[in-house]
């Protein structure tokens, strides 16, 4: 298994500038979560999916989307780039309900905008 | 301010000393906590969970220890080795609409030298 995988690993945008970030995983998990990781900080969720077509907001969700259309997909689009968006994302995965809640992570995205 | 926090942001030791990571949580509803290591560069890893109807539980050369009076959790680490050296994180595990959103806190940075 590939696990969790990201695309692409490094970013860098334009202010008012649009990209997605790609996040799939293989182990087939209902739950999976944005996160972003500011320096010398812990992780903030962005959003997060419990199942396909199901999306919700976390704590830090302006300025994001995102869709759940398959259960290994799960982008993140950013609209409108802005500086306070610099970041490393993170996307993770879990079984989920009845099973376990380990999240899996992927290698992070590291965004810049300027 | 975060519901999770970590009382010591930098823990230096010498190889071979058992290391101690602290983390307080303020939500006396999580039920479930995991520690996640973090190599620079790299996306947590996880290394153990325990829920909220134990007080311990050991892993391979770490424990966790929860203290649910206090609202607070310890992972410990026997033995400690230069490849140790990373940030740790707790996750609290709060239920929200049948699944579980985990909050991080800011993290501990452990040093290991030899």
């Amino acid at each position: 298994n590939a696990g969790v995988t990201q695309t692409p690993k490094f970013r860098i945008l334009k202010i008012g500038q649009s990209m997605t970030l790609q996040c799939a995983q293989d182990m087939n998990h209902n739950y999976m979560y944005w996160y972003r990781q500011d320096p010398g900080m812990g992780l903030k969720l962005i959003y997060y999916s419990v199942g396909a077509g199901i999306t919700d907001k976390g704590e830090v969700p302006n300025g994001y989307n995102v869709s759940r259309s398959t259960t290994e997909d799960f982008p993140l689009r950013l609209e409108l780039a802005a500086p306070s968006q610099t970041s490393v994302y993170f996307c993770a995965s879990t079984a989920g309900w009845g099973f376990s809640y380990e999240q899996y992570f992927g290698p992070g995205t590291r965004l810049t905008v300027t | 301010g975060e519901s999770v926090g970590l009382h010591l942001p930098t823990l230096s030791v010498q190889e071979g000393d058992n290391s101690i990571i602290n983390c307080a949580y303020s939500n006396s509803a999580s039920d479930y906590f995991i520690w996640y290591k973090q190599e620079s560069g790299k996306g947590p890893q996880f290394i153990i969970d325990i829920r909220s109807n134990m007080d311990k539980r050991q892993g391979q050369r770490v424990t966790v220890l929860l203290n649910k009076t206090v609202k607070h959790l310890s992972l410990q680490i026997a033995a400690t080795q230069p490849g140790d050296s990373a940030v740790y994180f707790c996750a609290e595990n709060i239920e929200s609409g049948g699944s579980y959103i985990p909050t991080f806190g800011r993290g501990t940075s452990l040093i290991v030298h030899p």
